[in-house]
């Protein structure tokens, strides 16, 4: 009900296997973003994107991609995944954020490279 | 270096008890925000304090924006068992993008 999904919810993966996560949201705000949260670091942005096709880089991009074809679907590629990127990723959409508006984030996905 | 210095990072406290979290930095935001978040699920926004010296509430929940737009802080009245979580803040400077803290995880005993 709150808009938005992120899928899978849970994956275990190889080290040096790609995975890709999915962002989709029905409320067709313009900015998305994927951070990944992990103890004593709060919430770090990866990468995020304020349209079709537009997209930039967070502070912690290395080793990830991203693509947004459509307004509602933004993926998240890790290229070849390595133990170090173990963490929860969350998607999150937004109308302005700097203008006060908030953000609202999908349930996370746990990601565990053996 | 965090850009966001949220303390104290733990705190466990009797129900009844009040407490305070902070939320610091030597950065000016043009808004900044107040996040919870429970075990397994993405944080929910609290409230959003846009203007120096702002004071808002939520129920037995206070924020305020400092004077400078620098920092801002959390008070919690009379702490209830439900009030248990992870609590963030995140600040806005243009771009369209937060930073967040680190967190303050609260445990409110009964």
């Amino acid at each position: 009900d709150a808009g938005i999904t992120q899928s899978p919810r849970h994956k275990v993966t190889e080290t040096g296997t790609p995975v890709t996560l999915r962002c989709h949201q029905t409320e067709n705000h313009r900015y998305m973003y994927w951070y990944r949260q992990d103890p004593g670091h709060g919430l770090r942005l990866i990468h995020y994107s304020y349209g079709v096709k537009d997209t930039d880089k967070g502070e912690v991009s290395d080793g990830y991609s991203v693509s947004r074809s459509k307004t509602e679907d933004f993926l998240l590629t890790l290229e070849s995944a390595t133990s170090s990127q173990t963490s929860v990723y969350f998607c999150a959409i937004s109308v302005l954020p700097d203008r006060g508006y908030g953000y609202t984030f999908g349930s996370g996905t746990r990601l565990t490279v053996v | 270096t965090q850009l966001l210095e949220q303390s104290p990072q733990f705190l466990s406290i009797q129900e009844g008890e009040n407490l305070t979290v902070y939320c610091n930095s030597s950065s000016v935001f043009s808004s900044l925000q107040w996040y919870r978040q429970e075990p397994g699920e993405g944080p929910v926004l609290l409230v959003t304090v846009v203007t120096g010296g702002e004071v808002k509430k939520l129920k037995r929940l206070t924020f305020q924006f400092g004077d400078a737009r620098k920092d801002s802080s959390l008070h919690i009245t009379a702490a209830q068992t439900g009030d248990t979580g992870l609590y963030l803040c995140a600040g806005a400077q243009g771009a369209q993008k937060l930073v967040f803290g680190q967190g303050t995880r609260l445990t409110i005993n009964p």
